[in-house]
């Protein structure tokens, strides 16, 4: 079992709409827990990071951790046509600043 | 803000050679660099942590000798593929550390190897 789990989707939702990306994790050593966003050959770029469990609000995001159930959900409000792009789970323990990333999950937001 | 300047962004090299990539912190010192491969459709994958002035860490299975990393100065790693072979290509990224919390990692946009 790998430790991150991602649905590499495609998922596809019309401009406007909620999104809702989700990673499940095995390590309850995970602390740290980010999300970056890939545009297509292209290095990521960091979106948010959340400490433990809780939410992170910025802008149109939201990043949820429910370490309980070792699940964490990154939300996109008023979805725009240029948020389509491939977004990673990133997560570490405390010791150590190594990130372990998800397959990542495309997401095309259509017009 | 902080940018991370990976080079070369395309490279294609003959089976047999060596090809050095280059990652450098533009904004900021980074005592630690990492490198990545990535697959396509496939997560990024840990090779090693780069930290300045000391030898890298490799993960499992990643080949040292294969992989050379050096990381000379505070805002340079490089990463040289040595006997380069078609297996080898690969989209090869590095990020650099802001700070000491390690929550603050900056990826450069990553290089094409294409060995043919």
């Amino acid at each position: 079992q790998k430790e991150v789990e991602q649905d590499p989707g495609p998922l596809s939702v019309p401009e406007g709409a909620i999104v809702s990306l989700n990673c499940t994790y095995s390590n309850s050593a995970f602390q740290y827990f980010m999300w970056y966003r890939q545009y297509s050959r292209k290095g990521p770029e960091l979106l948010m990071y959340t400490y433990s469990s809780g939410n992170k609000e910025d802008g149109r995001f939201t990043a949820q951790v429910d370490k309980s159930s070792k699940y964490i959900s990154l939300f996109i409000r008023d979805s725009q046509p240029s948020d389509s792009a491939t977004y990673l789970c990133a997560m570490r323990a405390n010791s150590g600043y190594a990130l372990n990333f998800g397959k990542g999950t495309s997401l095309l937001v259509t017009p | 803000g902080a940018v991370v300047s990976q080079h070369p962004s395309r490279v294609i090299c003959k089976s047999g050679t060596s090809v050095k990539i280059e990652c450098r912190s533009l904004d900021f010192q980074a005592t630690t660099m990492f490198w990545y491969r990535q697959f396509p459709k496939q997560s990024l994958m840990l090779m090693a942590t780069s930290n300045e002035g000391s030898k890298a860490t490799y993960e499992q299975g990643v080949e040292k000798d294969k992989f050379l990393i050096n990381h000379a100065s505070l805002t340079l790693s490089t990463l040289t593929v040595t006997s380069a072979h078609p297996e080898d290509s690969s989209f090869y990224i590095c990020s650099a550390l802001l700070g000491k919390d390690g929550n603050t990692i900056y990826f450069g946009e990553g290089s094409w190897l294409t060995v043919v």
